[in-house]
């Protein structure tokens, strides 16, 4: 069972907006930076949004990260078949001194 | 272009164990260090712990200490992941990915995972 609590799954249509959420606590989102990264099927993952809003160079910025206290937010807009794919988000455990993931979330694009 | 390199398919016996490698190219591999992420089937991601490729300081998981060893060779830019005493749930593709060159990638009191290049990963098979 992974210490940050993502949904198992979200849907939405080509288009539209979704948002995905990362839930945590004071030892590990509420007091450290959170990344995002994309994995499609049989490839490596790949990194999309880090310390909490920041995006890599080549990622659009139809790709958006958020942080409110304990629970942080990847948003993306004008969804397109090609973001089907599995997202997850990490962070550092202050108490566990090293990194988790989140559960991970699968995005689909009816 | 930064790219990490891993070595092949492994297939192990119950009680064996299994080195991954990592070959690092495109950037000064002493600047940065390495996580070292696993992906059991139909799974999410575990992150199983971190070199630092300057110093060789290590952060492993609580759950594979004693059975882990992550090392590095400046020499030929290459990590390395030893996991003794396999078991089948120890059956996942193993990542490579890079990261800060210090344990926690800390700054202004708020440390971070960065992991902004993965290799291709390896996929370990642990069955009888």
């Amino acid at each position: 069972q992974s210490v940050l609590t993502q949904p198992p799954s979200v849907s939405a249509a080509p288009g539209q907006t979704v948002t995905i959420s990362c839930s945590g606590s004071s030892s590990d989102i509420g007091s450290n930076y959170v990344s995002w990264y994309q994995q499609f099927p049989g490839t490596a993952p790949k990194l999309l949004i880090y310390d909490n809003d920041k995006r890599p160079s080549g990622i659009p910025d139809r790709f958006s990260g958020s942080k409110s206290g304990t629970s942080a937010t990847l948003g993306i807009t004008g969804l397109q078949t090609g973001d089907e794919a599995d997202y997850y988000c990490g962070t550092w455990d202050s108490s566990l001194s090293g990194g988790v993931f989140g559960g991970g979330t699968k995005l689909s694009v009816l | 272009q930064v790219q990490l390199v891993q070595s092949g398919t492994e297939v192990k016996k119950p009680g064996a164990s299994v080195k991954v490698s990592c070959q690092a190219s495109g950037y000064t591999f002493t600047n940065y260090g390495i996580y070292w992420v696993r992906q059991a089937p139909g799974q999410g991601l575990e992150l199983m712990g971190w070199i630092s490729a300057y110093n060789d300081h290590t952060n492993y998981v609580q759950t594979l200490q004693g059975r882990v060893t992550m090392t590095t060779d400046a020499s030929t830019d290459t990590a390395y992941l030893e996991l003794r005493s396999l078991k089948s749930d120890d059956t996942a593709v193993y990542y490579c990915a890079r990261g800060g060159v210090r344990r926690g990638s800390c700054s202004g009191g708020r440390c971070r995972v960065l992991a902004d290049y993965w290799g291709q990963g390896a996929l370990v098979t642990v069955s009888s």
